[in-house]
């Protein structure tokens, strides 16, 4: 069974520019998850899908991040424009579904440089 | 509120030893689940053992296994036979209603 697919795995930009994620979640997996780590800390949820519905969004800065999820497939996390302190390890996880049992499995992330 | 407390940023253990990582956890719901994943300096997320609040037993995963205390509300990760493959940040997890929190993480380094 293929695992949970990221790209970019590396991205280097300068602060203001923009920045996009793609991700591929295992096949079947209803629901999925951005998070950011940065250096040092446990990752961090950003945002959550169920299918392509949002189930929870309330760590994500909208005023630069968004992120998609139109077929309840892949998805993508865009920041628009970047700042330094974004610089961390974008990871993308899923699930089969959404419960407090259910296990994470999660893509190699995207280490993003801002400069 | 911190709910996953991992009080130990680094740990080293002697090869073949074994090495128990410590996870302490805060959460009014009686359901929820708890988690242990390994991540090597590649970056990616490793899953390694689960326990759910309603399980009666120790999860055990090959060599490793879950150290369940549900009244200290502690769940450590014991590693068996330490191998120098197990050099990696660790990272203990709590998930209720969906909401799934990850403590600081340990590091730990397996010594030849």
């Amino acid at each position: 069974e293929a695992g949970v697919a990221q790209s970019p795995r590396y991205k280097i930009i300068e602060k203001r520019q923009s920045v996009a994620f793609w991700c591929n979640p295992i096949s079947g997996h209803a629901t999925l998850y951005w998070y950011q780590q940065i250096l040092g800390q446990g990752p961090k949820l950003l945002i959550q899908f169920q299918n392509n519905g949002v189930v929870d969004d309330s760590q994500l800065p909208k005023d630069r991040f968004s992120a998609e999820r139109l077929k309840g497939v892949d998805s993508t996390l865009k920041i628009q424009p970047a700042k330094l302190e974004d610089s961390a390890v974008y990871l993308c996880a899923s699930s089969l579904v959404t419960s407090g049992t259910d296990t994470q499995y999660f893509g190699p992330g995207t280490r993003l440089t801002v400069l | 509120a911190q709910k996953i407390t991992q009080t130990q940023p680094g740990m080293f253990v002697q090869e073949k030893e074994a090495v128990t990582l410590d996870c302490t956890y805060d959460t009014s719901d009686p359901s929820y689940g708890l988690f242990w994943y390994k991540q090597p300096s590649s970056g990616e997320m490793i899953f390694l053992i689960y326990q759910g609040s309603y399980d009666q037993q120790n999860a055990t995963e090959g060599r490793y296994s879950l150290n369940f205390q549900k009244a200290r509300k502690s769940a450590n990760l014991v590693i068996s036979a330490s191998q120098l493959g197990d050099s990696a940040m660790y990272f203990c997890a709590m998930r209720e209603r969906g909401d799934m929190r990850f403590g600081a993480g340990t590091r730990l380094t397996v010594k030849p």
